[in-house]
């Protein structure tokens, strides 16, 4: 079963609005990262956050983490056009040493 | 920034014939690296842990005979997809890890088997 399990699957808003997306797992976490796809390409890391911390900012992007529900969400804030894209949580689990498991991914459409 | 350059970026191929993919890191050495297989709209599935200068790691469901795994150096892992088929068409990518658990991707390799 999925580790990382990504809500919702697709996300459309208007170019200026903010996108929240979610991601559950289920077991212990070393980390939670946050990559991007473009279609067609590979991923581009865009954030990691720590099992201890909570919240984590890098620009226009705002990462939260509550290992207790074990739930992230990545914040997009006044997103772009150019923001469209495929964005996938990936957990790095306790005592995994690099190896990440991704979850299926969110299909952001960002109109401008 | 660290990177990590994969060729080819597509590649036709019969079936039956053997495909080999290359993945690179540009500017730091990397002792492991990872192969994912991706189909359209899908997660990123784990199929390998290369490590330099031993025997790759599987995941379970992966056939080591078919996809063989050489990491004969800090900045090299190649997959080859041997007798390939219709079905191992996809997009395959490849990782690498500089430090701090986050890892650099390459460009993804669109394989299709006709």
């Amino acid at each position: 079963s999925q580790q990382g399990e990504e809500d919702p699957q697709a996300l459309s808003i208007q170019e200026g609005e903010n996108a929240t997306m979610n991601c559950s797992y289920k077991t212990s976490i070393n980390n939670l990262q946050w990559y991007r796809q473009n279609s067609g390409r590979g991923l581009v890391h865009l954030i990691l956050i720590r099992s201890n911390e909570r919240e984590k900012h890098s620009g226009r992007l705002r990462v939260t983490l509550d290992t207790s529900k074990k739930s992230s969400s990545l914040l997009i804030t006044a997103s772009r056009a150019a923001d469209t894209a495929s964005y996938f949580c990936a957990t790095e689990i306790t005592g995994a040493n690099s190896k990440l498991t991704f979850g299926k991914g969110i299909t952001l459409s960002v109109r401008p | 920034g660290a990177v990590v350059s994969q060729h080819p970026s597509w590649v036709i191929c019969k079936s039956g014939t053997s495909v080999k993919i290359e993945c690179r890191s540009l500017d730091f050495q990397a002792t492991t690296m990872f192969w994912y297989r991706q189909f359209p709209k899908q997660s990123l599935m784990l199929m390998a842990t290369s490590n330099e200068g031993s025997k790759a790691t599987y995941e379970q469901g992966v056939e080591k005979d078919k996809f063989l795994i050489n990491h004969a150096s800090l900045t090299l892992s190649t997959l080859t997809v041997t007798s390939a088929h219709p079905e191992d068409s996809s997009f395959y990518i490849c990782s690498a890890s500089r430090s701090q658990a986050r890892l650099h991707f390459g460009n993804g390799t669109r394989l299709t088997v006709t």
